[in-house]
């Protein structure tokens, strides 16, 4: 198992342009999330999915969006980028139920820079 | 709403020896699940450990282990034998049990001087 990929590592971005941060997992874990760090803080939740077509927000919604259309992928869209974006990225899955239950797996991480 | 306290922004052992860090919560909730999740220079989230709150018995992985006080909502990490390859972030975090928000600390930066 690859666990949790994300793509790209890291990215520069101009001022109001746009970008998909890719993620998938290959556990076939029903729940998906998207986090962000900025600098010398914890993560903050941005959105979640609790299964394929069903989608919440978390904590920091604003200025994002993302979509659900199979279990394995949780695609996160930022549109007109601002430089409060700049931050890394962190998406994350869990089963949901059972063994090992409520624990959260995370792929490596985006680095985004908005300038 | 739930919140994770780290009080010690830095800290620093000798290869080989013990270190404690602190991690305190605060929630009014009694079914929850704690985790320690450590972030080397790769910027991997990676965990260390979890304690299920419903346990009295203290979590243990290798030279990890926890001291879990719920009464008093402290979950410290001890690191025994600690080599330099723990040099890392650590981070406490918490989630409510069947709850989507996983709450962290702002961390504690652990190095390990050889």
């Amino acid at each position: 198992n690859a666990g949790v990929t994300q793509t790209p590592k890291f990215r520069i971005l101009k001022i109001g342009q746009s970008m998909t941060l890719q993620c998938t997992q290959d556990m076939n874990h029903n729940y998906m999330y998207w986090y962000r760090q900025d600098p010398g803080m914890g993560l903050k939740l941005i959105y979640y999915s609790v299964g394929a077509g069903i989608t919440d927000k978390g904590e920091v919604p604003n200025g994002y969006n993302v979509s659900r259309s199979t279990t394995e992928d949780f695609p996160l869209r930022l549109e007109l980028a601002a430089p409060s974006q700049t931050s890394v990225y962190f998406c994350a899955s869990r089963r949901l139920a059972g063994h090992l239950g409520e624990t959260q797996y995370f792929g490596p991480g985006t680095r985004l820079l908005v300038l | 709403a739930q919140t994770v306290t780290q009080s010690q922004p830095e800290m620093s052992v000798q290869e080989a020896e013990t270190v404690t860090l602190s991690c305190t919560y605060d929630t009014s909730e009694n079914n929850y699940y704690l985790f320690w999740y450590k972030q080397p220079p790769s910027r991997q989230m990676i965990l260390v450990i979890r304690q299920e709150a419903y346990k009295q018995q203290n979590a243990t992985e290798n030279r990890f282990s926890v001291n879990f006080q719920k009464a008093a909502k402290s979950f410290s990490l001890k690191i025994s034998d600690s080599q330099l390859g723990d040099t890392a972030m650590y981070f406490c975090a918490f989630t409510l049990t069947g709850a989507n928000n996983l709450f962290f600390g702002t961390g504690t930066r652990l190095t390990v001087i050889p």
